[in-house]
């Protein structure tokens, strides 16, 4: 089945640093590709949608200057969450999709943690 | 406003009972997936509806559609341990990518 890849799996950093997380599908190309946030027990929260090529769509409330996305090819988006704070500490998801209505495929996510 | 309401949001079961987990909402849906995640690891599809009426056999698992198209259930028979985990519902409305997630149920199957 399709795999999507998530990297790092887990990242520990500093507050005031960045940091980028990368989402690759490794046998499909993803035309489009999804942002999640997940906090503890809880359920996902759509950050952003990345369409390959264009300007990533974000949700309400969530800064676009803050968790920078780029989706520069069909199989990679990147994720950087820029002066990171221990607010932003988090599970962070990626999904991603080949075209139109075709299954989502997800990443096995990223923690972060902010000290 | 959540769009889609799970329920329970927890469930504590001894091992060989039967469950039912729901999804509703006042709002109807193209589709609707039901996911299971482990602890730091993404979702993972168990199912996608698409036919109001629609239901899908898991092995144990049972996943209907409303005939609406507006809720889904999940129902596990005989549970095991090895069920335990974060259930999601994720619904996609006609015209949008996106996928709504609802908020989870978080089951434990003790053996």
């Amino acid at each position: 089945g399709a795999v999507v890849s998530q990297h790092p799996s887990w990242v520990i950093c500093k507050s005031g640093t960045s940091v980028k997380i990368e989402c690759r599908s490794l046998d499909f190309q993803a035309t489009t590709m999804f942002w999640y946030r997940q906090f503890p027990k809880q359920s996902l929260m759509l950050m952003a949608t990345s369409n390959e090529g264009s300007k990533a769509t974000y949700e309400q409330g969530v800064e676009k200057d803050k968790f920078l996305i780029n989706h520069a090819s069909l199989t990679l988006s990147t994720l950087t969450v820029t002066s990171a704070h221990p607010e932003d500490s988090s599970f962070y998801i990626c999904s991603a999709r080949s075209e139109g209505w075709s299954p989502l495929h997800f990443g096995n996510g990223t923690r972060l943690t902010v000290t | 406003t959540q769009l889609l309401e799970q329920s329970p949001q927890f469930l504590s079961i001894q091992e060989g009972e039967n469950l039912t987990v729901y999804c509703n909402s006042s709002s109807v849906f193209s589709s609707l997936q039901w996911y299971r995640q482990e602890p730091g690891e993404g979702p993972v599809l168990l199912v996608t509806v698409v036919t109001g009426g629609e239901v899908k056999k898991l092995k144990r698992l049972t996943f209907q559609f409303g005939d609406a198209r507006k809720d889904s259930s999940l129902h596990i028979t005989a549970a095991q341990p090895g069920d335990t985990g974060l259930y999601l519902c994720a619904g996609e409305q006609g015209g949008s990518e996106k996928l709504v997630f609802g908020k989870g149920t978080k089951l434990t199957v003790n053996p």
